[in-house]
This record gives structure tokens, sequence and C-alpha cells, in this order.
């Protein structure tokens, strides 16, 4: 069972408009969620992250945005540029029991940013 | 401050044999987890090694195993190949702290060993 979905496998922008990327989750326990960037024949970088006990996190261009609720958090971009064009995977780590560094992933976006 | 080194980067092995991947963490570091990444299933926890103990293992059969040394550099092993443990094998690095204030689950990862099994 997918724990961690990302229901889009791609997304195409226009430059300078905003990037939603979204993603859902079915376990209760993941109280800590984060956001990787990934480019060809590199690995994921971490992006941004956000806590179970916010709703809201904001890094420059990028905001993340919880909703406990349904379960769903969103990753915003804001303008969007080329040089956003990666996949994106939405992570969520707390069900491990003892390990914090366990990250059950989505399997990713690809978004492209248009010129 | 030098990143994940991972080795090889490319290898090409048939079906049967067993490989070995490497993993240098960044310094300091002492968690070093290992992920599998494939197009259809994305990136899969396999384990995860602080002081040389696994700490957390992934759904995968026992064919898969890592160990860790008192360096923190990390070896994963997979035995007796199959055609589906081709993928991207990638490791990641973090700090562990007891403390408060840290990003839990920050991972830094390398840029991965690519496994081809013919």
């Amino acid at each position: 069972d997918q724990q961690v979905k990302q229901n889009s496998p791609s997304l195409s922008v226009q430059e300078g408009r905003i990037s939603i990327l979204n993603c859902d989750y079915t376990n209760s326990m993941f109280d800590y969620f984060l956001w990787y960037k990934k480019y060809p024949a590199e690995g994921p970088t971490f992006l941004i992250s956000i806590s179970s006990i916010k709703d809201k996190n904001e890094d420059g261009r990028f905001t993340v945005f919880l909703n406990k609720s349904a379960k769903h958090l969103s990753l915003h971009i804001v303008p969007s540029q080329p040089g956003d064009s990666a996949v994106y995977f939405c992570a969520a780590s707390g069900d491990s029991g003892g390990s914090n560094y366990k990250l059950t992933f989505g399997k990713g976006t690809l978004l492209t940013v248009n010129p | 401050k030098a990143g994940v080194t991972q080795t090889p980067r490319y290898l090409i092995k048939t079906r049967g044999q067993q490989v070995t991947l490497s993993c240098s963490p960044i310094s300091g570091h002492r968690s070093v987890s290992w992920y599998q990444q494939t197009p259809g299933q994305g990136l899969q926890f396999l384990f995860e090694y602080f002081s040389e103990t696994q700490r957390n293992k992934g759904n995968f059969p026992g064919r898969f195993s890592g160990r860790q040394f008192s360096n923190s550099r990390s070896e994963m092993n997979v035995s007796t190949l199959e055609l589906g443990d081709s993928a991207l094998y990638l490791c990641a690095s973090s700090l562990y702290y007891k403390g408060q204030g840290i990003t839990i689950g920050e991972l830094f990862f390398g840029e991965g060993s690519r496994l081809t099994v013919l």
C-alpha cells in the first residue's frame, strides 16, 4: 500500500506563474513532511519541510502547506523559474519507532517550467 | 565540505551474481540510510545504520544486506541478483541529535549507484 501519494506524475507551467505540487498521505503516524528536488543524474536534494504542528512553512519562493485533517500537503513555487524543472518528491517520517530517518517517499512529480 | 560519495557510479551484473555498493557519508554524519529508486516504485527505504547498528529495515528480502563501519562508511550487498534489482541505489547521510531544533529527517543524498542486472 502506498502511504504517500503524488497523484500527478507531471506538471507543466509557464515561467513566472505559480506551480502547485500536491501530496496525500494515509498514515496518521506521520508527523514530519519534507519535499526533495531531484535533477537527472543527481541525488535528491532537500528543499523544505514542515512539522505536523504547523500548517504553513515558507522559504523564499517555496511554501509548503499542510492540512492534517485532509492528510494533504502541497508545495507552492512562486514565481516558477526554468531552473525549477525537476522531479519533486514528497516524503514523510514519524512512523518508524526509534528512527527519525526512515522516510516514506511518494513516486514524484516531474515539473517542467517553460520559458 | 565534501558531500556523500557513492561508488561505483555505474555497474552491470548478470542474474545470480552479487554486488557490493559503498557509501562515504558527509564528515561528521553518523547515520547512513539506503534507498532504492525504480521508475515504478519511486524511492523505497532499504535500511538505516547508526553507530554500526542497523536501526531500521524496509520491506526487502534478505538478499539485501548492509553494514556500517566505525568511520561511518557503509556498504550494502545484494546477493543472487534478479532482473528486478536493476535500479538506482541511493545512499543518504544525516546528523543524529537527541535534542530539539534540528530538522528531523533531512537527508543528504549521494548521486547514487546505477545497477543494471542482465
